[in-house]
């Protein structure tokens, strides 16, 4: 299975933008990236995914790089609510059977 | 907009026991996974349905560990003589599988957390 790197932990202060950064130099062409997050004491959450295509819905904005070698979630405006465990998954497009997840970026957010 | 419902939220047993979790998924999914979290880790899949067939087991999931989903609908995990290595949390997901037509996300419970004594 492909792999992703992550940085273990990023600091932003709140309302300003986050770029929180991903490598997946291994990625084949029907793998999707996916992002999920997960806050402190409850279940993963689904952020945003993309095949090759930058991507935007309301809560983030995934950029992905023209090799599709790494990609980078947005977060255009960090609230204290953001704080969480970020994962950047590679979930193959044929089966999409379980996710693969490794530790993740944990995102802490400053008032 | 219900979401995945696990039950309980939080299981205390001694070891040797066995223990049973219920997942319900979303109404109108299709697919059902389990997953495994401990402390500082990240989840890591155990098993997954699609409707009732069990279509993929992790090496994780040992023969004390099993799976069912008898209608489709909801779904249990069974831990039978649990050992202390057990005690983690234990993640459900769901998700609608519409084979080549478009990729969708997997919903998550909040989970059981199993604490073995």
């Amino acid at each position: 299975d492909a792999k992703t790197t992550q940085p273990n932990s990023m600091e932003s202060n709140e309302e300003e933008p986050v770029h929180l950064p991903c490598n997946h130099s291994t990625i084949s062409g029907t793998d999707y990236i996916h992002w999920y997050r997960q806050l402190p004491s409850q279940g993963p959450e689904y952020v945003i995914h993309g095949l090759t295509s930058n991507v935007n819905n309301r809560m983030a904005s995934l950029a992905i790089a023209e090799d599709r070698k790494s990609s980078t979630l947005i977060l255009h405006r960090a609230t204290l609510r953001d704080a969480a465990v970020y994962y950047c998954i590679l979930n193959y497009g044929g089966s999409q059977g379980n996710l693969i997840f490794g530790k993740g970026t944990k995102l802490s957010v400053k008032p | 907009d219900t979401g995945v419902s696990q039950n309980p939220r939080h299981k205390i047993t001694k070891r040797g026991q066995n223990v049973t979790f219920r997942c319900d998924p979303i109404s109108e999914h299709n697919r059902l996974y389990w997953y495994r979290q401990t402390l500082g880790q990240g989840p890591e899949f155990l098993t997954y349905f699609q409707n009732e067939a069990q279509l993929e087991k992790s090496r994780l999931l040992s023969d004390r560990f099993s799976a069912e989903r008898p209608k489709g609908s909801f779904s249990t995990l069974e831990i039978q003589r649990t050992e202390q290595g057990d005690s983690a949390m234990y993640l459900c997901a769901s998700s609608l599988f519409l084979g080549g037509a478009g990729h969708q996300p997997q919903h998550f419970g909040d989970g059981t957390r199993l604490s073995i004594l």
